[in-house]
């Protein structure tokens, strides 16, 4: 059964500072991964889409990789902002469609 | 590009009575969708797969007569909670699968039964 794990589970670190959230998940065969941000009472917004064959993904100040084989992903956040806090979840998408999430990371920027 | 719309994006309800959420996908149609929740501070969770004109697949542990799923077309797939409780509580959101291009998911459901 897939799991995914998601290190650390809350992150505060000081405004400009580059961070990396962690990503793991059990079983390597997986369809794609999916980094999502979730605000306070909110919807998922989608931030980067890896598919299984790719090794990574950037988006403005975001960068995220894969490592299909070792069951790793990790996110990268470039020069934090405020506007960043949210938490970050990882999902799976495996070859049956389902999607498994990891707990998520909290991230709280620190003006 | 790919939008769910998902409707309404909170309720409250008295316990007893019956809640149902829509969820529409407007430019694409989604074969299959997915129905999570999210207890506070915690994980999404994969509550059930709903196939358009099919009965929907129920993870262990959901009641399916308590969570009543309809995929009736394309665009359209609906929760309904039923006999909803103070511990049917939750963030409900959905999800329609988009092949190569991942997933879209709804903007969620704020239930709080009272």
């Amino acid at each position: 059964k897939q799991e995914v794990t998601q290190i650390p589970a809350a992150l505060s670190v000081p405004e400009g500072e580059n961070l990396v959230l962690n990503c793991s998940f059990t079983d390597s065969a997986i369809y794609n991964l999916q980094w999502f941000r979730q605000d306070p009472g909110k919807g998922l917004t989608s931030l980067l889409l890896i598919q299984s064959s790719q090794r990574e993904q950037t988006s403005g100040r975001l960068n995220a990789s894969l490592d299909k084989s070792s069951g790793r992903s990790t996110l990268y956040i470039a020069a934090s902002q405020p506007g960043d806090s949210a938490t970050y979840l990882c999902a799976v998408r495996e070859r049956d469609d389902k999607i498994i999430f990891g707990k998520g990371t909290r991230l709280h920027i620190l003006p | 590009g790919a939008v769910v719309s998902q409707h309404p994006s909170w309720v409250i309800c008295k316990s007893g009575t019956s809640v149902k959420i829509e969820c529409r996908s407007l430019d694409f149609q989604a074969t299959t969708m997915f129905w999570y929740r999210q207890f506070p501070k915690q994980s999404l969770m994969l509550m059930a797969t709903s196939n358009e004109g099919s009965k929907a697949t129920y993870e262990q542990g959901v009641e399916k007569d308590k969570f009543l799923i309809n995929h009736a077309s394309l665009t359209l797939s609906t929760l309904t909670v039923t006999s909803a409780h103070p511990e049917d509580s939750s963030f409900y959101i959905c999800s329609g699968a988009r092949n190569t291009l991942g997933y879209t998911f709804g903007s969620g459901t704020r239930l709080t039964v009272v």
